[in-house]
């Protein structure tokens, strides 16, 4: 079974431009999270979807920040407009919301190298 | 609500050597516990998971951990360490679903294992 995919792998982009990653989860899997790594913060959770709907944005940083997933194998993660802080992994990562017990593993994708110029 | 703390953000053995990373947790239920690698440039992957069923899991690698409810510990350990054993292990905790904050992962900072020759 394919694992879940990340595009693109690396970006780098000017300040101000606009940034979309993407992502598709691992067929059947319910739940699907958007994670931003930094060495000064470690590993953030930013947003997660519960069967394509949003259940908590709190780790989403500001209005720059927004998140869809307009069916189960697709979601993006855009900022507009991108700012050097920005720079980061952006990681997703997929659970399948079943099991027993349903742990909430997670399974992640290779990440997407996002640099700000 | 749970948290999870990892003692030592750096962590250097020879090789050959006995691997011990350290992890505490905080749950206001019985927890989910998980140990994950990330080598450079990659995304987590699982190494192990407590669910319950035994405390003390093994995984691959030659990894384990053992949970330890009344020091609210699950550390990780190897035998003997090897070079490629070089990577950053991430301990989490989740609680069931039902609970608040339930299916959530939750990540510790990091610990960086380098493997001496």
């Amino acid at each position: 079974d394919a694992g879940v995919i990340q595009s693109p792998r690396h970006e780098v982009t000017e300040m101000g431009q606009e940034v979309t990653l993407r992502c598709k989860p691992i067929s059947g899997h319910d739940y699907l999270f958007w994670y931003r790594q930094t060495m000064m913060r470690g590993l953030e959770l930013l947003i997660y979807f519960n069967n394509n709907v949003p259940i908590d944005d709190s780790g989403m940083p500001e209005d720059r920040f927004s998140a869809k997933m307009p069916n189960a194998s697709f979601s993006t993660l855009k900022i507009q407009p991108s700012e050097p802080r920005d720079s980061a992994v952006y990681f997703c990562a997929s659970s399948p919301g079943t099991g027993e017990p349903d742990t909430g593993e997670l399974f992640f994708g290779e990440g997407s190298r996002l640099t700000v110029l | 609500a749970q948290s999870v703390t990892q003692l030592g953000s750096h962590v250097s053995v020879s090789e050959g050597a006995l691997v011990l990373l350290r992890c505490n947790y905080s749950s206001s239920v019985p927890p989910y516990l998980f140990w994950y690698v990330q080598y450079p440039n990659q995304g987590l992957q699982l190494l192990l998971k407590y669910t319950s069923a035994a405390t003390l899991v093994k995984g691959i690698n030659g990894f384990e951990a053992e949970f330890k409810k009344s020091e609210t510990s699950f550390h990780l350990t190897k035998p003997s360490a090897h070079m490629s054993d070089a990577a950053e292990y991430f301990c989490a905790v989740s609680a069931p679903r039902g609970a608040n904050q339930g299916g959530k992962l939750i990540f510790g900072q990091g610990t960086e294992l380098s493997v001496k020759p």
